[in-house]
């Protein structure tokens, strides 16, 4: 059974810093990995899409890679504003399945102070 | 981009009664809707899949007679959950996907039952 982890549950940092929020999974047979943003009460927002094949993404401020065989892969945010505190959810895409939904981790909660 | 309205953002009832959300894809043609499911400070949890045109698959716990799916069109689904309880009261968020790229989440439903 897939099981996605996402370290640390929370971080808080102060503006400008660089940082790295990390997602573990416990399968490495994947379709693809993805990263989103949700804020308090919100729906969630994509930011990178990385296929089983590739190894990052990166747009704008963010760089996410993946390592399928250690079943790691990590979000880089660079220089961080205080418009970026929000959750960040890891979500791999599994082979089949049913009909190949996404399996979550519980996300890290990031506040960046100004 | 894609573009999946979901609606209503909020939503109050009572105790006993129905309430229906409904979940849009704008600007593509969703072949696969996702229901899901999220309680605070927890990751989001998968209810059921909708194929258009076809009855939807529930994950293990889920009760069908419960959490009733529709999936009439390629652009539009509904939740429709029955005979609400308080425990019912949660965060509900629908997702779609035209093909084998990402996922586009709506904006989510909070459902308060009183």
């Amino acid at each position: 059974k897939q099981e996605v982890t996402q370290i640390p549950a929370a971080l808080s940092v102060p503006e400008g810093e660089n940082l790295v929020l990390n997602c573990s999974f416990t399968d490495s047979a994947i379709y693809n990995l993805q990263w989103f943003r949700q804020d308090p009460g919100k729906g969630l927002t994509s930011l990178l899409l990385i296929q089983s094949s590739q190894r990052e993404q990166t747009s704008g401020r963010l760089n996410a890679s993946l390592d399928k065989s250690s079943g790691r892969s990590t979000l880089y945010i660079a220089a961080s504003q205080p418009g970026d505190s929000a959750t960040y959810l890891c979500a791999v895409r599994r082979y089949g399945g049913s009909q190949g939904n996404l399996i979550f981790g519980k996300g890290t909660k990031l506040s960046v102070k100004p | 981009g894609a573009v999946v309205s979901q609606h209503p953002s909020r939503v109050i009832c009572k105790s006993g009664t129905s309430v229906k959300i409904e979940c849009r894809s704008l600007d593509f043609q969703a072949t696969t809707m996702f229901w899901y499911r999220q309680f605070p400070k927890q990751s989001l949890m998968l209810m059921a899949t909708s194929n258009e045109g076809s009855k939807a698959t529930y994950e293990q716990g889920v009760e069908k007679d419960k959490f009733l799916i529709n999936h009439a069109s390629l652009t539009l689904s509904t939740l429709t959950v029955t005979s609400a309880h308080p425990e019912d009261s949660s965060f509900y968020i629908c997702s779609a996907t035209g093909g084998d790229y990402g996922y586009t989440f709506g904006s989510g439903t909070r459902l308060t039952v009183v």
